[in-house]
């Protein structure tokens, strides 16, 4: 299992917001990045700490407060159903972990 | 543009070795500070990180693999390789290349391969 624990799925109504969650002991210490993943498709980096990637809608947004890092979409469009992605180190410092992924349904 | 393909048999024998490249196109293997990674993923499963290398050849490897993992360098084909030995069915995956750098202390994986499907059955 990962050491970065994240909701296997969530929903939003359209055009609402939503907030994906990544806990782990690592993020108190190490930043966080975002992935989304489409079926059939390679990850996309959508955030990295705080920060957005050129190109991606600023409607994402990060934000970290002890443990627990937070993927936020404040009004979640139809293209934004994915799955989502939270990358860090591990507790040691010394790897890169994954979290399990969220499934994001916009209904 | 940066491209990353990656290229290796599709189906492997349980016990043997798995064995896979990625081409990066659009920029040298060489340049800059970068981290050549590679990552796994089973069908309906999420993203598993197996390791990287560094240009200087430096390698660091996922706890749980790292017995059976190695990852090396061909800078004069602009490639980067993956052998998994001793195989089993838990080893059928998706398999990513990727390049990842550190910006501020994030990470942050720009450029993935398409993935190519390795099956482990006899």
């Amino acid at each position: 299992s990962s050491e970065l624990t994240q909701d296997p799925a969530v929903s939003v109504a359209l055009g609402q917001t939503v907030r994906i969650t990544c806990q782990g002991d690592s993020l108190r210490s190490y930043s966080t990045s975002w992935y989304q993943q489409k079926p059939g498709q390679a990850p996309v980096l959508v955030i990295y700490g705080k920060n957005r990637p050129s190109g991606i809608p600023d409607r994402f947004s990060g934000s970290s407060s002890g443990n627990t890092a937070s993927l936020t979409i404040t009004g979640a469009q139809a293209e934004d159903e994915a799955d989502y992605y939270c990358n860090s180190r591990d507790s040691s410092g010394n790897h890169l972990v994954f979290g399990g992924g969220t499934k994001l349904t916009v209904l | 543009q940066v491209q990353l393909q990656e290229s290796g048999p599709g189906l492997v024998t349980p016990s043997q070795t798995l064995s896979l490249t990625c081409t990066v196109s659009g920029g040298s293997i060489s340049s800059g500070s970068y981290y050549w990674s590679w990552i796994r993923q089973p069908a309906g499963k999420g993203l598993e990180w197996i390791g990287r290398i560094l240009t200087s050849g430096s390698t660091n490897y996922d706890p749980s693999l790292k017995s059976r993992v190695t990852i090396s360098l061909d800078t004069s084909k602009n490639q980067f390789s993956l052998k998994l030995s001793s195989v089993t069915a838990a080893d059928t995956a998706v398999y990513y290349c990727a390049r990842y750098y550190y910006y501020d202390g994030s990470i942050l994986f720009d450029y993935w391969g398409q993935g190519t499907l390795v099956t482990v059955s006899s």
